[in-house]
């Protein structure tokens, strides 16, 4: 499997305008979550998806952003309009339970590095 | 949900072993031990996990105290390449629950 895929890598926008990120998790994965990191705030969880259908999304900073999932291989979190304080990098993560070993590890994709100008 | 304190920094020697070290002193019975690293520019990844028992994987090695107030992550030999942020996690072992993510640990190996 590819891994989870995220794109674009890179994007430097200016503010004000709309920033849409893009997240392929791995098939067969049932849970999907979106994290941003920052220098300031560290790692933390913004959303996440079970079955395509958003469970938790108390991390969203506000109402500037929103995410969906359509279908089980594609997710989007959209920011509009952007500000330069959501200058960061934003990761995309999927997981299942394995039934086996007890866990549900969380795959990360490399991520989104945002920069808004 | 409860905390787990790291040192925010450490050192290491190539080809030595490493012992990042985690407090849990509020850890309640559910709670699984995880622990994540996130190599420069990349994505955070699993690395161990364990409830009571010490573990081994390929990776690493996770030592948890009898009274599970805490636990060490032994890498046995240091390479370049473990230099990351490694992150202890607690969290009960269901599908779909967050990782909170702390500070973490700096790893530094040197050559």
């Amino acid at each position: 499997d590819a891994g989870v895929i995220q794109s674009p890598r890179h994007e430097v926008t200016e503010m004000g305008q709309e920033v849409t990120l893009r997240c392929k998790p791995i098939s067969g994965h049932d849970y999907l979550f979106w994290y941003r990191q920052t220098m300031m705030r560290g790692l933390e969880l913004l959303i996440y998806f079970n079955n395509n259908v958003p469970i938790d999304d108390s991390g969203m900073p506000e109402d500037r952003f929103s995410a969906k999932m359509p279908n089980a291989s594609f997710s989007t979190l959209k920011i509009q309009p952007s500000e330069p304080r959501d200058s960061a990098v934003y990761f995309c993560a999927s997981s299942t339970l394995d039934g086996r070993r007890l866990t549900d590890t969380q795959y990360f994709g490399p991520g989104t590095r945002l920069t808004v100008l | 949900d409860a905390k787990t304190t790291q040192p925010n920094s450490m050192e290491s020697n190539e080809e030595e072993p490493v012992h990042l070290p985690c407090n849990h002193s509020t850890i309640s019975g559910t709670d699984y031990i995880h622990w994540y690293r996130q190599l420069p520019s990349q994505g955070p990844e699993y690395v161990i996990h364990g409830l009571t028992s010490n573990v081994n994987n390929r990776m690493a090695s996770l030592a948890i105290a009898e009274d599970r107030k805490s636990s060490t992550l032994i890498l046995h030999r240091a390479t370049l390449r473990d230099a990351a942020v490694y992150y202890c996690i607690l969290r009960v072992n269901n599908a779909g629950n967050m990782l909170t993510f702390g500070g973490g640990t700096r790893l530094m190996v040197k050559p």
